[in-house]
C-alpha cells in the first residue's frame, strides 16, 4: 500500500511555478521521498529524491519538511510537455526488498 | 541510446495462448523488475531480480514466470493467457549497491487479450 496522499489533480498555466504537494506522516528514518511522473503512454520517469534536506536537480526542486511528514514538489516554470501524472513515493533506500509503491498519483495539467 | 527497452510494444492475442515480453536494459544494473498497469491506470510490482535471483515476487498467479538469463534481461512469459491479463507491462531496472539507485523503466508493452 502507498506511504502517500496527494491531490488527485492540479492545474497550473505555462510558464509558471507547478507546486505538487505529498502528505507523507508515517515515514520511517531510513525511507526517502521520491518523486515520478508518468507521461500519456510512457514508462515512468524518476524526478528527483530526498531524505530531508532540500534537493534541486535540472528538473525540480524538492521541498521536505523539517518533520519530514510532507514535501513539495516544485517545477519552476511547467510547460505544456510537464502535463502527467505525478507520483510521490517513500522508499527505504537499502534493503533488498526495497520496493517503489506507487499510489494513485497527482495529475497535472499545465495550461496555455 | 536507449536504456531499458522492452519488445514487443503491442501485443494482441487470444485468450488460451502464451506469450513472451522481453526486456533488456543496457545501464549496467544488477536489479530488474516488472510491473502491470491495468485499466485503472494503478501501478503494481510483479517481481524483481538481483543478480538473476527473484528478491521480490508479489501475489501473482504462477501462469507468469519472469527468467533472467543474465543480469541485463529480465523475461516475461505468460502462460494460458486470460482477458484480465490485458494491461501495459513495464520493465525497469536499477543498481543495489551501497543504496538502491532510482528505478529507470522502459516505455512498456501493451498487452491485449482477445
Amino acid at each position: 500500500d502507498a506511504k502517500t496522499t496527494q491531490p488527485p489533480s492540479m492545474d497550473c498555466a505555462e510558464g509558471r511555478a507547478a507546486n505538487l504537494p505529498c502528505n507523507h506522516s508515517t515515514i520511517s528514518g531510513n525511507e526517502y521521498v521520491y518523486w515520478y511522473r508518468q507521461i500519456h503512454s510512457q514508462g515512468p520517469q524518476y524526478i528527483i529524491h530526498g531524505l530531508k534536506n532540500n534537493e534541486t536537480n535540472e528538473m525540480a526542486s524538492l521541498i521536505i519538511t523539517e518533520d519530514r511528514k510532507s514535501s513539495t514538489l516544485i517545477l519552476p516554470h511547467a510547460t505544456l510537455r510537464d502535463t502527467a501524472v505525478y507520483y510521490c513515493i517513500v522508499r527505504s533506500l537499502t534493503g533488498a526488498n526495497s520496493k517503489l509503491t506507487f499510489g494513485k498519483g497527482i495529475t497535472l495539467s499545465v495550461r496555455p | 541510446d536507449t536504456a531499458v527497452s522492452q519488445t514487443p510494444k503491442y501485443l494482441v492475442t487470444q485468450m488460451g495462448n502464451d506469450k513472451s515480453i522481453k526486456c533488456e536494459q543496457n545501464l549496467g544494473h544488477d536489479t530488474m523488475y516488472w510491473y502491470k498497469q491495468d485499466s485503472k491506470k494503478f501501478l503494481k510490482i510483479m517481481f524483481s531480480y538481483n543478480n538473476k535471483e527473484l528478491i521480490i515476487n508479489e501475489t501473482v498467479p504462477n501462469r507468469f514466470s519472469p527468467k533472467s538469463p543474465d543480469k541485463a534481461h529480465l523475461n516475461l512469459h505468460i502462460n494460458s493467457l486470460e482477458l484480465g491479463d490485458s494491461a501495459v507491462y513495464f520493465c525497469a531496472s536499477s543498481s543495489r549497491g551501497r543504496y538502491n539507485s532510482p528505478l529507470h523503466f522502459g516505455n512498456g508493452t501493451r498487452l491485449t487479450v482477445t
